[in-house]
């Protein structure tokens, strides 16, 4: 099975910070990689699909970059709605897996 | 609307069966793979299985291989889930969710859960 190592586990940053987050494969997925949005007591949301593209209708605050093993999700502005955790996900091999997620509140 | 209900879940005994539902409407049913992803109280999210649009190609997770086995209606826009010899691990939500294309990939739309509870 593919691991997804996301780091870190948890940040706190203020409104307007640039926050990043980063994804490693244990092997390489090319840019078969997507980031969800999961907010408090709902189901997640798809924001970016192979590694870079941003899903119709998501804030281009966000974005993703990377090929290969390593990956990164950005939002450039930290906005309140934006209290989440954050998952990678790949899908080079099945089974399809996650990282372990991210959760960011503000300060 | 293009939405995902699932039903089925509930309280059961360590060892029982129970099969979940997922009924979808607003999107052409028969195009996409779909998927059940679950997620323990307070952890991350697990893929657990998905199904390609034809029922042709199907995996699992480790964990339920053998234990589980995912089908799917098309005449009915439903999804399923057979859940067998059901363990405490596997209390958790599960999310019927719908791929992006025919084959086993990534999931642009997700239900509000059902949720499995599995204890004595």
């Amino acid at each position: 099975d593919i691991q997804m190592t996301q780091s870190p586990s948890s940040l706190s940053a203020s409104v307007g910070d640039r926050v990043t987050i980063t994804c490693q494969a244990s092997q390489d997925i090319s840019n078969y990689l997507n980031w969800y949005q999961q907010r408090p007591g709902k189901a997640p949301k798809l924001l970016i699909y192979d590694a870079s593209n941003l899903e119709t209708g998501v804030p281009s605050r966000f974005s993703g970059s990377g090929s290969g093993t390593d990956f990164t999700f950005t939002i450039s502005s930290l906005q309140p709605e934006d209290i989440a955790t954050y998952y990678c996900q790949q899908y080079d091999n099945l089974p399809l897996t996650f990282g372990g997620g991210t959760k960011v509140e503000i300060k | 609307e293009v939405q995902l209900v699932e039903s089925g879940g509930g309280l059961v005994q360590p060892g029982r069966s129970l099969r979940l539902s997922c009924a979808a409407s607003g999107f052409t049913f028969d195009d996409y793979a779909m998927h059940w992803v679950r997620q323990a109280p307070g952890k991350g999210l697990e893929w657990v299985s998905g199904i390609s649009w034809n029922s042709g190609s199907i995996g699992y997770a480790g964990s339920v291989k053998g234990r589980f086995t995912i089908s799917r209606d098309n005449a009915k826009n439903s999804l399923y889930l057979q859940m067998n010899s059901l363990r405490a691990e596997d209390t958790a939500l599960y999310y019927c969710a719908k791929g992006v294309a025919a084959r086993l990939s990534y999931f642009d739309l997700w239900g509000q859960g059902t949720l499995v509870t599995v204890s004595s």
